[in-house]
């Protein structure tokens, strides 16, 4: 049971490149998120994704475009990379509500650098 | 409003000590406040959680404790065991929030042997 994979799990860009990084989920859940991760910063909502289909932006959206055209699959994409998207990026993914019985699952992240 | 706010930043302990991690919120809307532990490498993981109508709950070496009238919680791990080490965040959701957990900043505790 492979839970939620991000991939890469590194990369590096050049300031102005595109790239996309993918989330894939065996657990049937329909919420999916995507967060950053920076030191003294904590965790960051980019976008989230309440079923197929549907995306939302959420605390830090601009400069990321999101899609879930299936439901396993969540994608972020960068269309114009900058320094200051250097992160750790994080999915997750949960059944409705992130409560007790739904906690999320998070992926073991994917460490972009921006040069 | 929407923020959690944690502390400390950092915390060494020793072996077989107690490490304490304190949050506090404004938002009282928030109703389920559950705490992640994320190991090097790896994402979080929930690792135990708490509703504002209890306000102790206890599962093997960590505690919640919550206070709800002063919008404050915390989480204690007893018997603080170098395995523990990791980074710590407390979180927040509120009922219509579409699972949208508000997190603190975290804390990477350290425990030395």
């Amino acid at each position: 049971n492979a839970g939620v994979t991000q991939t890469p799990k590194f990369r590096v860009l050049k300031t102005g490149q595109s790239m996309t990084l993918l989330c894939a989920q065996d657990m049937n859940h329909e919420y999916m998120y995507w967060y950053r991760q920076d030191p003294g910063m904590g965790l960051r909502l980019i976008h989230y994704s309440v079923g197929e289909g549907t995306t939302a932006k959420g605390e830090v959206p601009d400069g990321y475009n999101v899609s879930r055209l299936k439901k396993q699959n969540f994608l972020l994409g960068l269309e114009s990379a900058a320094p200051s998207q250097t992160s750790v990026y994080f999915c997750a993914s949960s059944y409705p509500g992130g409560r007790p019985n739904s906690p999320l699952h998070f992926g073991n992240g994917t460490r972009l650098t921006v040069t | 409003q929407q923020q959690v706010k944690q502390s400390p930043q950092s915390l060494i302990v020793q072996k077989g000590g107690i490490s304490i991690i304190n949050c506090a919120y404004e938002n009282t809307a928030f109703d389920y406040f559950p705490w992640y532990q994320q190991f090097p490498g790896k994402g979080p993981a929930l690792l135990i959680a708490i509703r504002p109508d209890v306000s102790e709950k206890k599962e093997g070496r960590f505690t919640i404790s919550f206070n709800k009238s002063a919008k404050q919680f915390s989480l204690h791990i007893m018997d603080s065991q170098p395995g523990d080490s990791a980074t710590y965040f407390c979180a927040a959701l509120y009922g219509g929030s579409q699972g949208n957990l508000i997190f603190g900043k975290g804390t990477k505790l350290s425990v030395k042997p």
